[in-house]
């Protein structure tokens, strides 16, 4: 059962135009979200994170909504640049003590010039 | 400041052996967490080490273990390999664990069973 889930497998954007990943997750009790960029051969790299308690969060280009009534978070890439195409997973925290974050499957992005 | 390291990048057994892999943590984090990674489940958490305690594990058979040394480096052990344990098999390093911080990966070691 997967608690994280990202459904479109890949996505391909212009260059500057916006590239919009989505995430669903199906645990309540999640209460932060984290995104990464992987590039073949590297492992992810932290790129943004939100709070239960934020609905908004943004890091130049990159802005992370969530709608927890939704239980839904979209990464948003504005401007998209060829340097953006890369592999990016959406993670869930659980609990405080015994923590795991529970990933995503991930979505390639691939940026056409 | 050095990032994290795997060794070896690369590895190719037969089903039946056992692999160890290592992760060197990036200087002063204390907190190693093991992940597998395959095609279309995304990265699943095995566990993580802090000051040579595991301290949290994930749903994988006994056959995955792991330790951490007194500088932190950390080993991870498959026993008896299965065909299913072909993966990129990923470290990552934080200060004092992945709740309290966002964690820096390693490149990864690529585990093939024949």
């Amino acid at each position: 059962d997967q608690q994280v889930k990202q459904n479109s497998p890949s996505l391909s954007v212009q260059e500057g135009r916006i590239s919009i990943l989505n995430c669903d997750y199906t645990n309540s009790m999640f209460d932060y979200f984290l995104w990464y960029k992987k590039y073949p051969a590297e492992g992810p790299t932290f790129l943004i994170s939100i709070s239960s308690i934020k609905d908004k969060n943004e890091d130049g280009r990159f802005t992370v909504f969530l709608n927890k009534s939704a239980k839904h978070l979209s990464l948003h890439i504005v401007p998209s640049q060829p340097g953006d195409s890369a592999v990016y997973f959406c993670a869930a925290k659980v609990g405080s003590s015994n923590y795991q974050l529970i990933w995503g499957a991930g979505t390639k992005l691939i940026i056409k010039p | 400041k050095a990032g994290v390291t795997q060794t070896p990048r690369y590895l190719i057994k037969t089903r039946g052996q056992q692999v160890t892999l290592s992760c060197s943590p990036i200087s002063g984090h204390r907190s190693v967490s093991w992940y597998q990674q395959t095609p279309g489940q995304g990265l699943q958490f095995l566990f993580e080490y802090f000051s040579e305690t595991q301290r949290n594990k994930g749903n994988f058979p006994g056959r995955f273990s792991g330790r951490q040394f007194s500088n932190s480096r950390s080993e991870m052990n498959v026993s008896t390999l299965e065909l299913g344990d072909s993966a990129l098999y990923l470290c990552a390093s934080s200060l004092s664990g992945p709740q309290a911080d966002t964690q820096y990966f390693g490149p990864g070691t690529r585990l093939t069973v024949l």
